[in-house]
């Protein structure tokens, strides 16, 4: 147990729509990271906060957005919903900002997520 | 544009010793490489870390060449749970996030 949590674990939806994915870090750290994860794209950094700020964007879609809360949980919003968009979803958090020296990412469980 | 490749799989016997290298051809200067398991449906797992030469912990070792351009992951006398997919990882050059290797999927025949 990574002390990293997720929720919901599975989410099935219909195109167009709109969900939001959940994470709550572990204790103490202050660093939130998304990632997706699909079959042909592998483990793709979608966007980073740190104590509340967003601090590092990867490939994220306009369509995409997240925040982090005061009590440093954080929310990814994805709307619009495409087929494609199908994938697994990871939240992971570390103690630190700094991606260069030593900063140990713990993952979540994820959500699947499934457009229909 | 960072480039990191790993081979897309493996298979060994139960008991051997597995190599696994990855490509980072263009890691920055400071950043540290990560290893990452990751089983079916959970979240990848911190395996190891280094910055260069050989680090060992009690479940596998990392050596890193004084060009650091690549790394090696080395798993001593392998089990059946040993079955999953090893990423490495660095940091997206000039930014926090992490940036993952293509997975190498090993297959640890009984």
């Amino acid at each position: 147990d990574s002390g990293v949590t997720q929720t919901p674990k599975h989410l099935i939806t219909a195109t167009g729509q709109r969900v939001t994915l959940r994470c709550s870090p572990r204790s103490g750290d202050l660093s939130v990271y998304w990632y997706q994860q699909s079959l042909d794209q592998g483990l793709q950094f979608l966007i980073q906060y740190y104590n509340g700020e967003e601090r590092a964007k990867g490939n994220i879609l306009e369509r995409f957005s997240a925040q982090q809360f005061p009590d440093l949980h954080s929310e990814l919003n994805l709307s619009s919903l495409e087929l494609g968009d199908s994938a697994l979803y990871f939240c992971a958090s570390s103690a630190r900002l700094a991606g260069g020296a030593y900063n140990e990412q713990f993952f979540g469980p994820g959500t699947r997520l499934t457009v229909l | 544009l960072a480039k990191t490749t790993q081979p897309i799989s493996m298979d060994s016997y139960e008991g051997q010793e597995v190599n696994i290298t990855c490509s980072h051809n263009n890691i920055a200067t400071n950043d540290y490489i990560t290893w990452y398991q990751q089983f079916p449906s959970q979240g990848p797992r911190f395996i190891i870390q280094g910055y260069k030469t050989k680090v060992t912990n009690e479940v596998a070792s990392l050596f890193i060449p004084a060009d650091r351009k690549s790394s090696t992951l080395s798993l001593p006398r392998v089990s059946l749970s040993d079955t999953a997919v090893y990423y490495c990882s660095h940091p997206s050059t000039g930014a926090n996030n992490l940036f993952f290797g293509t997975g190498t999927r090993l297959t640890v025949i009984p």
